[in-house]
């Protein structure tokens, strides 16, 4: 299975910043890399899908790039909204996988 | 506006059964490939299985193949998981989603709870 390693896994940060979480996979997916924000109690959103396509309603302070390998997942002027857990995923073949994970926090 | 609203959940024994329901509205389900997808508690996200829009194709994690089932009722906009054999490491937030690669939207999960 491919696997995905994200960093880092949490990290502090202030309304206005801008923040880069990356995801590595263990072979290349091409540009078959989502990406998903999780808030508590609630079911993941998509974002970002293609590596570097943003998702009708998902605000623009939000980008993707990347390939084969190596993703970043960008969020500039961090809004308060912002503050949730963020997944990597890949769908380049199954079994489909997901990063560990990057709790963005205050 | 698009809905996934998931039942089933509980508490079973090891080596129990019990089935996940989806109710989907809102899109044309028929028309895409769906997913089931878990989260242990203060875990993160775990893929279990997709099924194609045409319901031919089925995929599966190593850890649920051979005691997991999906399958589809279009007629009725319904997803389904069928689990058997159960075992304390499949306690979990279990979500349904849209889509069976990337999916676009996700329910609010049902619980599944595996103890004796």
């Amino acid at each position: 299975a491919i696997q995905l390693t994200q960093s880092p896994s949490s990290l502090s940060a202030s309304v206005g910043d801008r923040v880069s979480i990356t995801c590595r996979a263990s072979q290349d997916i091409s540009s078959d890399l989502a990406w998903y924000q999780q808030k508590p109690g609630k079911g993941p959103k998509l974002l970002i899908s293609a590596a570097s396509s943003l998702e009708s309603g998902v605000p623009s302070r939000f980008s993707g790039s990347g390939s084969a390998t190596d993703f970043t997942l960008t969020i500039s002027n961090l809004q308060p909204e912002d503050f949730a857990t963020y997944y990597c995923q890949q769908f380049s073949r199954y079994p489909l996988t997901f990063g560990g994970g990057t709790k963005v926090q205050i | 506006e698009v809905q996934l609203v998931e039942s089933g959940g509980g508490l079973v024994q090891p080596g129990g059964s019990l089935r996940l329901s989806c109710l989907a509205s809102g899109f044309s389900f028929s028309s895409y490939g769906m997913s089931w997808v878990r989260q242990a508690p203060g875990k993160g996200l775990e893929w279990v299985s997709s099924i194609s829009r045409s319901g031919i194709s089925t995929y599966y994690a190593d850890s649920v193949r051979g005691r997991f089932t999906i399958s589809r009722d279009d007629s009725k906009n319904t997803l389904f998981l069928q689990m058997s054999s159960l075992r304390a490491e499949d306690a979990a937030l279990y979500y349904c989603a849209a889509g069976a690669t990337a999916p676009f939207h996700w329910g609010q999960g049902t619980l599944v709870t595996v103890s004796s």
